[in-house]
C-alpha cells in the first residue's frame, strides 16, 4: 500500500450537482497532483498543489477547482457536473525535493458515475 | 494528435514468452520517461524509469531513441502476474505527467 487513501471509493451524482472528493497524502509528502481516467484511457493531469498553492494546471475548466491543506492532504471540488465526468479520480502524492523527479505514488481512487 | 501514444493491445502473450511494444510521444523537449503499471481498477504504480542508456530491472527491460521519440518495454519470461495495463509516461517541459492510453497485456498458461 501506498499510504495515499482517497474517499469516497464510489459516488453517483447527477448532472448538475456539485463534488468534493478527499486525498490524503503519504506522511512526509507535500505534494499532491489530481488525476481523471477515463474509461479505456490513461490518468490525465487535472491540477497539482504544493504547500498549499496550485502549481500547475492541465486542460480542465474552471469547474474543477481544489485545496490542499496544511496538513498536505488535499480535496477536488467539481461543480455543474456533467455526464463527461463520469471517471475515476485519482490522487497521487509525493515529496518535492527539487531532483528531476520524484515518485507520485497514487491513492485507489474514487469512481466518481453521473446519472 | 495526442502527446503520448500507445498501442492498447492487448498483446497475447504465452507464459515464458518475451513481449515487447512502444510509446510514442510528440515533445521533443519531453525530461523523463517512465513506464508505469496498472492493474485492472486499481491505481498505477511505478514499473521502472527509463534512462536514456537503457536500463533493466529484471526481467524488464526499457529502451528510449529521443531522434524518433519511441520508448520501449520488453518483458521476457512472461509470468501470469505480468497481466496488466502498461501506462507510458512522460513528464513534459513543465514538469507534469503526461500519460499515455495504456498497452494491455494478457499473459496465458
Amino acid at each position: 500500500e501506498t499510504g495515499v487513501t482517497q474517499s469516497p471509493t464510489h459516488l453517483i451524482k447527477t448532472r448538475g450537482q456539485q463534488v468534493t472528493l478527499r486525498c490524503s497524502s503519504q506522511s512526509g509528502h507535500n505534494t499532491v497532483s489530481w488525476y481523471q481516467q477515463a474509461l479505456g484511457q490513461g490518468p490525465q493531469f487535472i491540477f497539482q498543489y504544493y504547500r498549499e498553492e496550485e502549481n500547475g494546471r492541465g486542460n480542465f475548466p474552471p469547474r474543477f477547482s481544489g485545496l490542499q491543506f496544511p496538513n498536505y492532504s488535499s480535496e477536488l471540488n467539481v461543480n455543474a457536473l456533467e455526464l463527461d465526468d463520469s471517471a475515476l479520480y485519482l490522487c497521487a502524492s509525493s515529496l518535492a525535493t527539487g531532483a528531476q523527479y520524484n515518485e507520485q505514488f497514487f491513492g485507489p481512487g474514487t469512481r466518481l458515475t453521473v446519472l | 494528435r495526442k502527446e503520448v501514444e500507445q498501442d492498447p493491445g492487448p498483446f497475447n502473450v504465452p507464459e515464458g514468452a518475451t513481449v515487447a511494444f512502444n510509446c510514442t510521444y510528440s515533445n521533443s523537449a519531453s525530461q523523463s520517461f517512465f513506464w508505469y503499471r496498472q492493474d485492472c481498477r486499481k491505481e498505477p504504480k511505478l514499473l521502472m524509469s527509463v534512462y536514456s542508456s537503457g536500463n533493466e530491472d529484471g526481467r524488464f527491460t526499457a529502451q528510449l531513441n529521443r531522434a524518433s521519440q519511441y520508448i520501449s518495454l520488453l518483458i521476457r519470461d512472461s509470468k501470469l502476474s505480468d497481466s496488466a495495463t502498461y501506462l507510458c509516461v512522460v513528464k513534459n517541459s513543465w514538469g507534469k505527467l503526461q500519460f499515455g492510453a495504456g498497452t494491455q497485456v494478457v499473459v496465458t498458461p
